[in-house]
């Protein structure tokens, strides 16, 4: 199976201020067949399902704020949030679904 | 609007069964891979099975292949979750969520205590 590796555990970050979370493959998510990065990103807020943010590593789902973004490529990704607003205190999950999916151990957000 | 409802989830003794039930609404429910997650107090998200949108080809971690068995009757747009030789370690919320590319829509979930 996959790991899927993140740092930090947590964070807080002031409002309006830049959050950055990590992630790393245990192997390459990077398809050669499609050249896409088989990598999601999920919010979840407590007691909450989860909701996804990003797919293909960089593509935001329908209705996702700018302010989200997804990068990297290979085994190396990130999620950014430019300007962290009050209702985007969650833990956050990177998953590949490359294969058999697996989730990453989750960064707790907090201002 | 897309809804995902499971339901099923108590409390059962360690060795009992219990069967989780996910109705769809919303969607072609037909059209799409279903998968159950679950996340166990306090802790991170853990895929635990998926089937195929006909159905035919079933898929679970490592930890519950001979215990538990998918399924899905795409007339009635419902999965399920049978779950035998219940352990402690199973204890989570148990989330259904549908797939195309990734897991796009999850359900409220369902608590599946197991303890005696």
């Amino acid at each position: 199976d996959i790991v899927m590796t993140q740092s930090p555990d947590s964070l807080a970050v002031s409002l309006g201020e830049r959050a950055t979370i990590n992630c790393k493959s245990s192997q390459s998510v990077l398809s050669t067949s499609n050249n896409k990065n088989f990598l999601a990103w999920y919010q979840q807020k407590p007691g909450q399902p989860p909701k996804a943010l990003i797919y293909w590593a960089s593509t935001r789902e329908s209705g996702v704020p700018e302010r989200f973004s997804g990068s990297g490529s290979g085994t190396d990704f990130t999620l950014t949030i430019s300007s962290l607003q009050a209702e985007d205190v969650a833990v956050y999950y990177c998953q590949q679904y490359y294969t058999t999916p697996t989730f990453g151990g989750g960064t707790k957000v907090q201002i | 609007e897309v809804q995902l409802l499971e339901s099923g989830g108590s409390l059962v003794q360690p060795g009992g069964s219990l069967r989780l039930s996910c109705a769809a609404s919303g969607f072609a429910f037909s059209t799409y891979a279903m998968n159950w997650v679950r996340q166990a107090p306090g802790k991170g998200l853990e895929w635990v099975s998926a089937i195929s949108d006909d159905g035919n080809s079933p898929y679970y971690i490592d930890s519950v292949r001979g215990r538990f068995i998918i399924s899905r009757d795409n007339s009635r747009n419902t999965l399920y979750l049978q779950m035998n030789s219940l352990r402690a370690e199973d204890t989570a919320v148990y989330y259904c969520a549908r797939r195309k590319i990734h897991f796009d829509w999850w359900g409220q979930g369902t608590l599946v205590t197991v303890s005696s």
